[in-house]
């Protein structure tokens, strides 16, 4: 399985922009990149994932390198709930490795200051 | 819709008992994957279920085993229990098999060893 490189932790204002980067220097042209955190006392939560480009959802939005070798998770205004740790995860689409299995490394703890 | 519930949510047991833990899906899931969260280690995948069969395993000794019935409703199981099993069970389910389903955690049993 691919590997996947984050800082251990970031710091971040409460109501400005969190870039959370992950490097995946390994990645296999089937593998989609998936953001999950797991918030305090809680089990992880699905983000946002994407394959090649950018994407936004409600709660974020993922910029996808060009080489795909790197990605960033955007929280365009950080508040408090989003203090939790952010993990960068590749997930194989090939059709011959189908599995709901994670793989988490030890991800980004995000503190959000007031 | 209700989420992934884990009982019990807390547990102690004492070295060499055994123990049983038990995840409900979401409903309509059919893929249900336990994880171990330690401080040490982070968060590893133990198993994963697929319309009862045990579709994928994690790099764990044989005392871990679980199953899963024709509800979708899942059990896992330790045996003769280790300090070292002290940790956090998360279970999580998916509605297919792929690895493009979003996983969906509940919010664990917490299980200590004495």
């Amino acid at each position: 399985d691919a590997k996947t490189t984050q800082p251990n932790s970031m710091e971040s204002n409460e109501e400005e922009p969190v870039h959370l980067p992950c490097n995946h220097s390994t990645i296999s042209g089937t593998d989609y990149i998936h953001w999950y955190r797991q918030l305090p006392s809680q089990g992880p939560e699905y983000v946002i994932h994407g394959l090649t480009s950018n994407v936004n959802n409600r709660m974020a939005s993922l910029a996808i390198a060009e080489d795909r070798k790197s990605s960033t998770l955007i929280l365009h205004r950080a508040t408090l709930r989003d203090a939790a740790v952010y993990y960068c995860i590749l997930r194989d689409l090939d059709g011959s490795s189908n599995t709901g299995k994670l793989i988490f490394g030890q991800g980004t703890t995000l503190q959000v200051k007031p | 819709k209700a989420g992934v519930t884990q009982t019990p949510r807390y547990l102690i047991k004492t070295r060499g008992q055994q123990v049983t833990l038990s995840c409900s899906p979401i409903s309509g899931h059919r893929s249900v994957s336990w994880y171990q969260q330690t401080p040490g280690q982070g968060l590893q995948f133990l198993f994963e279920y697929f319309s009862e069969t045990q579709r994928n395993k994690g790099n764990f000794p044989g005392r871990f085993s679980g199953r899963q019935f024709s509800n979708s409703r899942s059990e896992m199981n330790v045996s003769t229990l280790e300090l070292g099993d002290s940790a956090l069970y998360l279970c999580a389910s998916s509605w297919g098999q792929s690895s493009y389903n979003e996983q969906f955690f509940g919010p664990g049993t917490r299980l200590t060893v004495l």
